[in-house]
């Protein structure tokens, strides 16, 4: 079963202080990861797709990283607007005609000025 | 549209009243996807079209929910006989699903809160 799981479930930053969020999945043949970013009570706002192992992507202060088996959302000097919800999601290739996106719980994600 | 629409934005209904949920996908998408998200959690699949057709509704939790695309392009996703259970934030997604273009936008979401 496609499984994803991200660590830690909540995290809180001092502004400028760099860290990275965790993501871990177990997917049959991985058709895409993909980041999101959520603000409270908003729709999931799409960050990134990764398709392949040693693929990375950077959107300003962010780089999104991956592996075979996990991907790092990398956060460099943080600002206070980048406070949010950040989900990840797998498309795997299990279930035969389904494009179905699986998304982990989420890592929230509070900087301090 | 610019980007995916949903509505009503909020929507409060009585317990065992029938609801309707709308999405508009960004035009041109022709995947489709509906999701449930509780407090606290992830995003959980309820059903995905290709074009006019259901191709996964797997994720249908019983036969209280049902939703429709009958021209490939808007969805409405029904609700008979809501319980307090349903309450959610429904969100509705769209893709192109084109080699290395496969990533999903979604909607501002319906706050469902079933009284």
């Amino acid at each position: 079963e496609d499984q994803v799981t991200q660590s830690p479930e909540a995290l809180r930053l001092q502004e400028g202080e760099s860290s990275s969020l965790n993501c871990s999945y177990t997917v049959s043949g991985l058709r895409g990861l993909f980041w999101y970013r959520q603000d409270p009570g908003k729709g999931p706002e799409f960050l990134f797709t990764l398709y392949s192992a040693g693929e990375e992507k950077e959107k300003e202060r962010l780089k999104a990283t991956l592996t075979k088996k996990e991907s790092f959302l990398h956060i460099t000097a943080p600002k206070p607007e980048d406070s949010a919800t950040y989900l990840c999601a797998v498309r795997g290739g299990s279930g035969g005609a389904t494009n179905k996106l699986i998304f982990g719980t989420g890592t929230l994600l509070a900087v301090q000025p | 549209g610019a980007g995916v629409s949903q509505t009503p934005s909020n929507k409060v209904t009585e317990k065992g009243k029938y609801v309707e949920l709308r999405c508009d996908p960004i035009s041109g998408h022709t995947a489709l996807y509906w999701y449930r998200q509780s407090l606290g959690q992830g995003p959980e699949f309820l059903i995905y079209f290709q074009g006019t057709g259901a191709a996964d509704d797997s994720g249908l939790p019983n036969d209280r929910f049902f939703a429709v695309r009958p021209e490939g392009s808007v969805s409405t996703l029904k609700i008979q006989r809501t319980e307090r259970g349903d309450s959610a934030m429904y969100l509705c997604a769209s893709s192109l699903l084109r080699q290395m273009n496969t990533e999903a936008f979604f909607g501002q979401g319906t706050r469902l809160t079933v009284v």
